[in-house]
């Protein structure tokens, strides 16, 4: 699977979009890209995932580039409840594959008030 | 739906003992589940795969014979931690997808804590 690089950490205003950045220039045509997000002391949370075009669902939206080599997940209105540790992954579609997931050091998001 | 469940979610050990850590899929079933460990302000590390009705298949440098696992049924994968030291202390998570369904769905977490 393609290894991915994110910012340690990163600061948004309660209410603002959070926009989390994810370089993966080694992607690979059939690898998705997948975000997870880990609230402290708990497992991680699916929020989404895309192949190439831009995707959006009730958590967040995931912008990709057109060459694919990076991406970016909106998080539309920030709460204080998505503080949080934001995994960016990619690998090749789970649909029928029951492959391994492997974390990166992911971005700590840390929402203010 | 899509649910993991994962039990305790916190346990103390003396070191020397051992400890299960129970992992099921309340709404689905899983023929393979995945177990992490993670410690202090570090990322999730994936120690094994568990494959019903097989045995587990463990990442390179984790101890297959102190970290038991077994997968007995669709629904149910268990992590023993054998003879327990200090150094095994961490937050064991476990993972599987449904399927029909895009993402991982994970527990919750077990914090162990061995003194």
């Amino acid at each position: 699977d393609a290894k991915t690089t994110q910012p340690t950490s990163m600061d948004c205003a309660e209410g603002r979009a959070a926009n989390l950045p994810c370089n993966h220039s080694t992607i690979s045509g059939n690898e998705y890209v997948y975000w997870y997000r880990q609230i402290h002391s708990q497992g991680p949370q699916y929020i989404i995932h895309g192949l190439k075009n831009n995707e959006t669902n009730e958590m967040a939206s995931l912008i990709i580039t057109e060459d694919r080599k990076s991406s970016t997940l909106i998080l539309p209105h920030a709460t204080l409840r998505d503080t949080a540790v934001y995994y960016c992954i990619v690998r090749v579609s789970v649909s029928g594959n029951t492959g391994k997931l492997i974390f990166g050091q992911g971005t700590t998001l840390q929402v203010k008030p | 739906g899509a649910v993991v469940s994962q039990h305790p979610s916190w346990v103390i050990c003396k070191s020397g003992t051992s400890v299960k850590i129970e992992c099921r899929s309340l709404d689905f079933q899983a023929t393979t589940m995945f177990w992490y460990r993670q410690f202090p302000k570090q990322s999730l590390m994936l120690m094994a795969t568990s494959n019903e009705g097989s045995k587990a298949t463990y990442e390179q440098g984790v101890e297959k014979d102190k970290f038991l696992i077994n997968h007995a049924s669709l629904t149910l994968s268990t992590l023993t931690v054998t003879s327990a030291h200090p150094e095994d202390s961490s937050f064991y998570i476990c993972s599987a997808r449904p399927t029909g369904i895009d993402g991982y769905t994970f527990g919750s977490g077990t914090r162990l804590t061995v003194v």
